[in-house]
């Protein structure tokens, strides 16, 4: 059963300090997309990629977020220096790339606390 | 730019009651339209999804949902729900534009089944 994996599923920091988040998208998907869920916001899309480029970041804050693909199997998230607005969870999804048809399977995402 | 509007925020029903959970969408062209379901403290599953065809979809656990065009909207219904159905529900938007593969999510709505 092939399934989108993040790591850490929790993480609780300082403001200030950098925090990366991981994940590995399903064997074979070559669209990743990083979404960030809050109770004010709701469900916001903050980057995605396609063959492991970047198709649009307009969602980030570019100057403490950055989002990429090292290789086919790893999708990371840094926020630098964090901040306690960007506690929330961060969700991870991928899919097989075959544009609006596809579905977008989710990881299980990683709470992020900023104290 | 696409936009979905989830009338309800949070829905109470005792078990076995009837379920509509209305989702309006705001985009032009062509939509692809879905339905995730988030069990509490878990990652988003597809319930259901909508591309072209049969404007009635059915989806897992007994859900379906009914696509219609002239009012934008594209509703979820269970003729019976249960205590396990106690989850907060999302609908979603692809829209047709060229490349496109962002999905646009409405703000959730929470179900609550009373045993």
């Amino acid at each position: 059963d092939a399934r989108v994996t993040q790591t850490p599923r929790h993480k609780v920091t300082e403001m200030g300090q950098e925090v990366t988040m991981r994940c590995q998208p399903i064997l074979g998907h070559n669209t990743v997309f990083w979404y960030r869920q809050t109770m004010m916001q709701g469900l916001e899309l903050l980057a995605y990629f396609r063959n492991r480029a970047p198709l649009d970041d307009s969602g980030m804050p570019k100057d403490r977020f950055s989002a990429e693909m090292p290789d086919a199997t790893l999708a990371t998230l840094k926020i630098q220096p964090s901040e306690p607005r960007d506690s929330a969870v961060y969700f991870c999804a991928s899919g097989p790339g075959t544009g609006r048809q596809e579905t977008q399977y989710f990881g299980p995402g990683t709470r992020l606390l900023v104290l | 730019a696409q936009s979905v509007s989830q009338h309800n925020h949070h829905v109470i029903l005792s078990e076995a009651a009837s379920l509509e959970l209305g989702c309006n969408y705001s985009y032009g062209g062509t939509v692809n339209l879905f339905w995730y379901v988030q069990y509490p403290g878990q990652h988003l599953q597809l319930l259901l999804k909508y591309f072209s065809g049969d404007p009635l979809v059915k989806g897992i656990k007994g859900f379906e949902a009914e696509f219609i065009k002239s009012k934008f909207s594209f509703n979820l219904r269970k003729p019976s729900v249960q205590w396990s159905d106690t989850a907060e529900y999302f609908c979603a938007v692809i829209g047709s534009g060229a490349g496109s593969y962002q999905l646009t999510f409405g703000k959730g709505t929470k179900l609550s089944v009373i045993p």
